[in-house]
């Protein structure tokens, strides 16, 4: 069975300090996709990256990284000086590679940051 | 990426009756999902959307309650049938084309009376 698990409900920090969202999966496919979205008060979900399997080069985008870590199935995505715009729900998300694109989605992190 | 526009973005609608959403995306794609996100939750798929014939339905959903049409490669229509106060959730819409990330509609935020 596939399975997320963002074990971090809520995060609350201060503008400017960095901050580390976890994202533990399961699965037994060989071939699969990481996702990372975020659900602004506004409630659509903001696609941010999506990573296969086989790359685990970490990626970096603006103030945003990700961390893949195969040996301890984990994609953790860090937020360097966040900003209050950056206070939202964020979801982590699994695809097998033969799921035709269904998303198995964690249970989602509520990050607020204040001024 | 593509566009998705979901009617409404939102309803309050009494109990035992019944609110249809649709989906538009503005280019073809391959997939289309329909998803729910019940008050604080995760998103959790309710059926993928197969043009031209019956959707695909989850585990502990069923066409009966949630009836879904895609008629072509850019539309679909999620109905929420018989509702209770317990379908009070988000339905998002989702598609991808080809080997490419899934994009999401706003959703439509439902609230049963």
């Amino acid at each position: 069975a596939q399975k997320v698990t963002q074990a971090q409900t809520e995060i609350s920090v201060v503008e400017k300090e960095d901050v580390t969202l976890d994202c533990v999966y399961e699965t037994r496919d060989t071939t699969y996709y990481l996702f990372w979205y975020k659900q602004p008060p506004s409630g659509e979900l903001v696609f941010l990256i999506r990573r296969n399997s086989f790359d685990e080069q970490n990626e970096i985008s603006g103030r945003y990284s990700w961390n893949f870590q195969k040996s301890t199935s984990s994609f953790n995505f860090t937020i360097t000086a966040s900003q209050v715009v950056d206070s939202a729900v964020y979801f982590c998300a699994l695809s097998g590679y033969n799921q035709g694109g269904k998303l198995i989605f964690g249970q989602g992190t509520e990050l607020s940051v204040k001024p | 990426s593509a566009v998705i526009s979901q009617k409404p973005s939102r309803d309050i609608c009494q109990r035992g009756t019944s609110l249809t959403i649709q989906c538009q995306v503005d280019s073809q794609v391959t997939m289309m999902f329909w998803y729910r996100q019940q008050p604080g939750q995760s998103l959790t798929l309710i059926a993928t959307a197969n043009q031209g014939s019956e959707a695909t339905y989850e585990s502990g959903f069923v066409i009966d309650k949630f009836p879904i049409s895609r008629p072509n490669l850019t539309f679909s229509t999620l109905t929420v049938s018989n509702m209770s106060p317990e379908d009070s959730s988000i339905y998002l819409c989702s598609a991808k084309a080809g080997d490419t990330e899934a994009f999401f509609g706003q959703g439509t935020r439902l609230t049963v009376v």
